[in-house]
């Protein structure tokens, strides 16, 4: 199985902060399969960022995405309240699909 | 818009099954693959496997073999998780997310909570 380490596991960040986010892969992943997701207390899981660096829709320009082979990043520009929450990337490119454990972000 | 309704929580003893529901609206059912997850509490999220509607084809997690099993209704728009032999290890929230291009979840289920207690 692929492993995904994300890091860090949490982050503390004053509104308006920029926030990266790096998601490494165990065995090398098409840039296509790479997505991330936000999961606010209590809620589902939202999709953010697919194909590494497309905005689903709906999702504000402050957050991007990048990366290639087995290495990947994900990145607030300027912090919101409103996104304090979990973020996780995922691959889809092999069986089984995997999931980062998690970014906590919380603000100052 | 798209939507996925899940069924509601349960509360199963264990070794029994249960089986759950999402109903998918706002979209053809059957053009698009369903993934189910399994996030366990306070715990990250697990793909646990997909189906494909249109040509009832699933795919599984490895570690989800014999105990879940995947299928879908095209007359209603359903995609269906049985879990069967159900343990402690079990309890857990189980969503259903569409899968778009990529193996993307694009669009998500409320989730259900499975709570395994006597």
């Amino acid at each position: 199985a692929i492993v995904l380490n994300q890091s860090p596991s949490s982050i503390i960040a004053s509104q308006g902060e920029k926030v990266t986010i790096t998601c490494r892969a165990s065995s090398s992943i098409s840039s296509n399969y790479l997505h991330w997701y936000q999961q606010k207390p209590g809620a589902f899981p939202k999709l953010v960022i697919y194909s590494t660096s497309y905005r689903a829709s709906g999702v504000p320009s402050r957050f991007s995405g990048s990366g290639s082979g087995t290495s990947y990043s994900f990145t607030i520009s300027r912090v919101e309240a409103e996104d304090v929450a979990t973020y996780y990337c995922q691959q889809g490119s092999s069986n089984p699909y995997t999931f980062g454990a998690g970014t906590k972000l919380e603000l100052k | 818009e798209v939507k996925l309704q899940q069924s509601g929580d349960e509360l199963v003893r264990p070794g029994a099954s249960v089986k759950m529901s999402c109903k998918a609206s706002g979209y053809t059912f059957t053009d698009y693959a369903m993934h189910w997850v399994k996030q366990s509490p306070g715990q990250g999220l697990e793909w646990i496997g997909t189906i494909i509607p249109l040509i009832d084809t699933t795919s599984y997690n490895q570690k989800f073999k014999g105990k879940a099993t995947l299928t879908a209704d095209k007359s209603s728009n359903t995609a269906y998780m049985e879990l069967s032999r159900l343990t402690s290890e079990d309890s857990a929230v189980y969503y259903c997310a569409r899968s778009g291009d990529w193996e993307v979840g694009d669009y998500w289920g409320q989730g259900v909570m499975v709570t395994v207690s006597s």
